[in-house]
């Protein structure tokens, strides 16, 4: 059963577009991520927030940029696309973040850029 | 930082046969070691993990092993059924947070 939504579930557009994912999970968990799978099913970590705050951020384009509401809100905005930024996006979230959890996963956006 | 290889890329078997799927990792620090499950058109999710203090570890079907000499763990799927068909990811984390480096992934066909 979902417990981790993501819209939308595609989005097709063009270089140098602004485009914005939603990501909320009605968990109650404290921690969410944003990974980027790639045409190969290559999975990376991109950002992850405890409670609101930034607690990882990897080497990732400024022109990502995560925002969250509150805890259960965390969404992901590309200033201008680029072709590379192709791929499916993935959030995720975990009771509270410290290592070792489990992690549950949205069913993705599919960003196809033309 | 941890590099994660998974060994397999594509695995293919007869149903009711096993399979399995092996990874290594870089980082000695390294003490969880998850599995993930994607099937076709759908989102990952968690299928079996395991922890540094222990070598193996079994669920129905599913056995993950680990050896931290080699720094090697497998998923052993035995009795396999054909919704078993699916891209299986191993993963691995270092460091203080929840960060989990994933694996390329291994596509999985189980074949009636």
């Amino acid at each position: 059963e979902t417990a981790v939504f993501q819209t939308p579930n595609y989005h097709v557009t063009q270089v140098g577009n602004e485009v914005s994912f939603n990501c909320k999970q009605t968990l109650g968990h404290d921690t969410m991520y944003w990974y980027k799978q790639d045409s190969k099913k290559l999975l990376k970590i991109m950002f992850s927030y405890n409670n609101k705050q930034l607690i990882v951020n990897e080497t990732v384009p400024r022109r990502f940029s995560p925002q969250s509401s509150d805890k259960a809100h965390l969404n992901l905005r590309i200033k201008s696309v680029e072709p590379e930024d192709s791929a499916v996006y993935l959030c995720a979230s975990s009771l509270t973040g410290v290592r070792d959890e489990r992690l549950f996963f949205g069913h993705g956006t599919k960003l196809s850029v033309l | 930082g941890e590099k994660v290889e998974q060994h397999e890329s594509t695995l293919s078997v007869r149903e009711g046969d096993s399979a399995v799927i092996n990874c290594t990792y870089t980082d000695t620090a390294s003490s969880y070691f998850p599995w993930y499950k994607q099937e076709a058109g759908k989102s990952l999710h968690f299928v079996i993990d395991i922890r540094s203090n222990v070598d193996r570890k079994q669920s129905q079907r599913l056995t993950v092993l680990l050896d931290k000499k080699a720094k090697r763990f497998s998923l052993h799927i035995t009795a396999t059924q054909p919704e078993d068909s699916a891209i299986y990811f191993c993963a691995a984390i270092s460091g203080s947070f929840n960060k989990l480096t994933f694996g390329a992934g291994t596509r999985l066909a189980v074949c009636p």
